[in-house]
């Protein structure tokens, strides 16, 4: 079966723009989480999404945003960005998540490049 | 903070086993162990997960420590396609990666 689809692979915004990031998890995972990862910080939560509900968040301001649609692909909002935006993004899914006895799928991650 | 521990690097002779450490020393009562690897250019790839007894699967084993404070990735045989960042993490609501272990095979 497909694996998760992340879409753009690239991008490159200016700062000051907004970006919105797709995710499209595996097929019957209704569990969504993003993950924002760089060099110096490492592999950074962002949120969860369960059924359209968003069940656990990350430490990161309210520039970032995301949301679940009813067939569980997933978008992540940046707004006003800013140079250390600058990242890989990625999507994992799962088949229910909010447990820890279960896998997680990752996407190949989209590359944000802010200029 | 990602409350595990792990070597930097690590570099092994292709067709020998590899033995990955990792140190969770905090780990509650009812967290797995989750282990990860990634390779360049790529998201991260699911290897393993364990909560107490030892865990085997296609890919690699877990050896998990009596008190469960620390934890061994077990790949039997490393090929060329193994040498990746390998990531363990506490728990997986959500995932917590420190640096990793780089691992190098070598032909």
């Amino acid at each position: 079966k497909a694996g998760v689809t992340q879409t753009p692979r690239y991008l490159i915004k200016t700062r000051g723009q907004q970006v919105t990031l797709s995710c499209s998890p595996i097929s019957g995972h209704r569990s969504v989480s993003w993950y924002q990862q760089t060099p110096g910080q490492g592999l950074q939560f962002l949120f969860e999404y369960f059924s359209e509900t968003q069940r656990n968040k990350g430490n990161f301001p309210g520039r970032f945003s995301g949301r679940q649609f009813s067939n569980s692909r997933s978008e992540m909002n940046v707004s006003t960005l800013e140079l250390g935006d600058s990242a890989l993004y990625l999507c994992a899914s799962s088949l229910v998540g909010g447990s820890s006895n279960t896998e997680a799928f990752f996407g190949q991650g989209t590359r944000l490049t802010v200029v | 903070d990602a409350k595990t521990t792990q070597p930097n690097s690590m570099e092994s002779n292709e067709e020998e086993p590899v033995h990955l450490p990792c140190n969770h020393s905090t780990i509650s009562g009812t967290d797995y162990i989750h282990w990860y690897r990634q390779l360049p250019s790529q998201g991260p790839e699911y290897v393993i997960h364990g909560l107490t007894s030892n865990v085997n699967n296609r890919m690699a084993s877990l050896a998990i420590a009596e008190d469960r404070k620390s934890s061994t990735l077990i790949l039997h045989r490393a090929t060329l396609r193994d040498a990746a960042v390998y990531y363990c993490s506490r728990s997986n609501t959500p995932l917590v990666f420190g640096k990793g272990t780089r691992l190098s095979v070598i032909a």
